[in-house]
Order: structure tokens, then sequence, then C-alpha cells
């Protein structure tokens, strides 16, 4: 069973679109994340989710509005998509509390094309 | 701020060692981790330092100085595989945020 995963897997679309990402994980864990990594790999935070509550957003235009209704899901909408926002999405799930390294599981990614 | 730097690429041998240097500067820091992840794929765990000096697994070593604000990952007897994108990435106390810098891509060269 996959521990992190996403859907779609890649997504090409015409500017001016909405589209959504879905994840979910199997994990148990309480802390859901969005990353997105541009083409030069950079790995950039977008939001977290604390069990269903927002926590961190990174400044990202309110184009991109995530959803958490529960532990388990984390999805992505993004209205009015632009050529800039092409880029791999990747979900991860963590672990929190003191006994544990609060690592990154990581979904496979979401690879979104704008034309 | 937070600041994280380490070099884009380097490249080194099969069967030999090599050191990724990471310098970070943040504000409310908590830990260290290293990632890898190969072309195509999502980054899979390595090592997470919280205390200052080395640890050893295997063939992956990792290295924290939290007074230098300064990390490695030690790659011994490199193998082909090992050819990969590795990412240095912060944890900050202040909503446990992870913060990852641009990534080291390493060559691996036969």
């Amino acid at each position: 069973d996959t521990a992190v995963s996403q859907t779609p897997k890649y997504l090409v679309t015409q500017m001016g679109n909405d589209k959504s990402i879905k994840c979910e994980q199997n994990l148990g864990h309480d802390t859901m994340y969005w990353y997105k990594q541009d083409s030069k790999k950079f790995l950039k935070i977008m939001f977290s989710y604390n069990n269903k509550e927002l926590i961190i957003n990174e400044t990202v235009p309110n184009r991109f509005s995530p959803k958490s209704p529960d532990k388990a899901h984390l999805n992505l909408h993004i209205n009015s998509l632009e050529l800039g926002d092409s880029a791999v999405y990747f979900c991860a799930s963590s672990p929190m509390g003191r006994a544990r390294t609060g690592e990154l599981f990581f979904g496979e990614g979401s690879r979104l094309t704008v034309l | 701020g937070q600041n994280i730097d380490q070099p884009t690429e380097m490249t080194a041998t099969e069967g030999a060692i090599v050191q990724i240097n990471c310098t970070y500067q943040t504000s409310g820091f908590n830990g260290l981790f290293w990632y890898q992840q190969h072309a195509g794929e999502a980054p899979t765990f390595l090592s997470y330092n919280v205390l200052d000096g080395l640890e050893e697994k295997g063939r992956f070593s990792s290295f924290l100085s939290r007074s230098k604000g300064y990390s490695y990952p030690l790659l011994k007897e490199l193998q082909m595989k090992d050819s990969a994108s590795y990412l240095c990435a912060a944890r900050m106390n202040r909503d446990d945020k992870i913060i990852f810098g641009k990534g080291t891509r390493l060559h691996i060269l036969p």
C-alpha cells in the first residue's frame, strides 16, 4: 500500500483553468504539507495542516486554496492557472511529537504543466 | 531571515568518498535533515541531526555543527546509484516548518 498518494500524477491544462490535486496518507500522521518544486528543483513549502488546522501559509497567492477534510487528506485547488504555476507539487506527511524526528514522507508528486 | 546554502553541483568518482557542505542561517533552528532525490522521483529521507557531531549509518554519515551553522553528509564507497540530488533541510522551532536548500546535484563518474 502506498503511504502518501497523490492524484493525478500528471496534469496538462490551459492558462486560466481551475484544477485540483488530491493527497491522502495512510500513515496515521497528524501533519500534512504541500511543497512546490520548480524547474530548478528548488523545493519550497506552501502550506501545512495539523489535524485539519492550517499551520503554515507561506505567502502563497490566493489562487491556491488547500482543503483538509480530515487529517488523512489534504487537497490543493488552484484557480486561474498561470504559466508560472507549472511545477511538480509534492504532498508530504509527518509524524509529530517529541519522540519522533518529524521527517517528511513524500508522495510521488504531481507534475502540472500550464500551456 | 532564513537561508540555506549548498553547492549546485558536484562530481565524484565511483568508489571514492564525497562530502557535500551545507551552511544555514535560521532563527529558531531545531535540527537538520538530509534527503536524497533521484531524477523524476520524490525526495527520500537520509538523516536527521539535532546534536553536534557525526552520526554514521553504513556508507552514509551526517555531521552537524550548530555553533557554526554547518552540516554535511559523507558518502563512502560511492556507487553509480548514488547519482542524485542531495537536499539539505532545516527544521524550525516555530510551526515545525521544514525548509529546503536548493539541492546539490551529485554526478558519479565510472
